[in-house]
């Protein structure tokens, strides 16, 4: 079964510090992938994408993503984190078959501790 | 953005009465409407897609007799879980797209169901 993967279920930093989140899928056909976040008590919202071009994408408040389609791999990366990055992130595929269906990995929580 | 308003935000019911949950689109026409659920630590689940006016299409393992989904105009679909179990406790969230399904989702800001 298609299925996607976040390798942290939490992560604490410093502010300052830098952050990579891991995001692997199962599934070997086009996808389109999508990083999500949720701010404390705000909905699920959209960081950034890849459909298809270059496969590093950079997203809002200086977040980025590579796409490296050899390792089934699309991982989240900020160079240095705030405070108010705190927050659950969630990573997502979207195949190109049977019928447009999301799946999401379980979220990784990021404190930032100022 | 689009802006999807999902309520109630929070409901308790006992064991065995039924429960609906709505999500509205407020500034554009869903003709899509994705319904998840998250149980603690656990991914986002689909457990069906609604399409206005169409029976909706259930994900293997979903009981559609148990999750109703209505999706009868294209600004409100909503989710009924018909005699609610202390198992059916989780966070259910509504999603949709501006386009035809494999863009970018926009989502309500989910219900938390507990059952007693």
């Amino acid at each position: 079964a298609q299925s996607v993967s976040q390798h942290n279920h939490h992560v604490i930093l410093s502010e300052a510090a830098s952050l990579e989140l891991g995001c692997n899928y199962s599934y070997g056909g086009t996808v389109n992938l999508f990083w999500y976040v949720q701010y404390p008590g705000q909905h699920l919202q959209l960081l950034l994408k890849y459909f298809s071009g270059d496969p590093l994408v950079k997203g809002i408040k200086g977040f980025e993503a590579e796409f490296i389609k050899s390792k089934f791999s699309f991982n989240l990366r900020k160079p240095s984190v705030q405070w108010s990055d705190t927050a659950e992130y969630f990573c997502a595929v979207t195949p190109f078959t049977g019928g447009f269906k999301t799946i999401f990995g379980a979220g990784t929580r990021l404190f930032v501790k100022a | 953005g689009a802006v999807v308003s999902q309520h109630p935000s929070w409901v308790i019911c006992k064991s065995g009465t039924s429960v609906k949950i709505e999500c509205r689109s407020l500034d554009f026409q869903a003709t899509t409407m994705f319904w998840y659920r998250q149980f603690p630590k656990q991914s986002l689940m689909l457990m069906a897609t609604s399409n206005e006016g169409s029976k909706a299409t259930y994900e293997q393992g979903v009981e559609k007799d148990k999750f109703l989904i209505n999706h009868a105009s294209l600004t409100l679909s909503t989710l009924t879980v018909t005699s609610a179990h202390p198992e059916d406790s989780s966070f259910y969230i509504c999603a949709t797209t501006e386009g035809n399904g494999n863009e970018k989702l926009f989502f309500g800001s989910g219900t938390q169901l507990s059952v007693l």
